[in-house]
């Protein structure tokens, strides 16, 4: 079975640095995916990145961007320019492709914190 | 109108009594899933159908039980509630008839429920 990681319960940022989350996972497929979701206080769940393992291009979406290193299986997440409003808890997770499981496996979750 | 629709938002029972949670979605995805979030453990599955007439366990569905009513409506029961119940329920979706399982899921604002 997959497993994901983060390694870090909590981070903390000042108000406009970057800051790198880290997620790692164990896998034995060849082709999946990985998110990256943030859940603010309101507790919805947003997707804020993702990543298929087929590309190695890193995505990128305005100020997040990943690092994905396949043959060492991590994935993690950068935030550039950080604001208040990416103070959150933030999620890395797994999917594998249509005809597996399909279902989404959660790391445990980092606290980010931004100063201002 | 969300497109995942959970209710109640929040709710407190009692040991013992039976509480049926709701979930909705307007978005025609074929798959649906029951999460469980506690702090510290992130989310994990409950149950998950394919479709009307497929339901899966997840990994934690002692205690637990699902409906799917039809492809829209996805509930999650607990027979006897007790008070290790006590969490935030998340119901999501994803669309695979079309290929797209990367684009991970549609998750619903979640029930905090508070069993005592």
């Amino acid at each position: 079975a997959q497993t994901v990681t983060q390694s870090q319960p909590e981070m903390s940022v000042q108000e406009a640095e970057t800051v790198t989350l880290s997620c790692t996972y164990d896998t034995s497929e060849s082709d999946y995916y990985l998110f990256w979701y943030k859940q603010p206080p309101s507790r919805q769940m947003i997707l804020v990145i993702r990543q298929e393992a087929y590309k190695q291009q890193n995505a990128t979406e305005n100020r997040f961007s990943v690092n994905f290193q396949k043959a060492a299986k991590s994935f993690s997440l950068k935030i550039s320019d950080s604001q208040l409003g990416d103070a959150a808890m933030y999620f890395c997770a797994y999917r594998s492709p249509q005809g597996g499981s399909e279902k989404l496996v959660f790391g445990k979750g980092t606290k980010l914190t931004v100063n201002p | 109108d969300a497109d995942v629709t959970q209710t109640p938002r929040n709710r407190i029972t009692k040991t013992g009594k039976r509480i049926m949670l709701e979930c909705s979605q307007t978005k025609g995805h074929d798959r649906m899933y029951w999460y469980r979030q506690d702090p510290g453990l992130g989310l994990r599955l409950i149950y998950y159908s394919f479709d009307v007439k497929d339901i899966n366990k997840g990994e934690i569905s002692d205690g637990y039980s699902v409906s799917r009513q039809a492809q829209a409506k996805f509930s999650l029961s607990l027979e006897s509630a007790i008070p290790n119940q006590t969490a935030l329920y998340f119901c999501a979706t994803s669309d695979t008839r079309t290929g797209r399982t990367n684009y991970g899921y549609t998750f619903g604002s979640g029930t905090r429920l508070t069993v005592v």
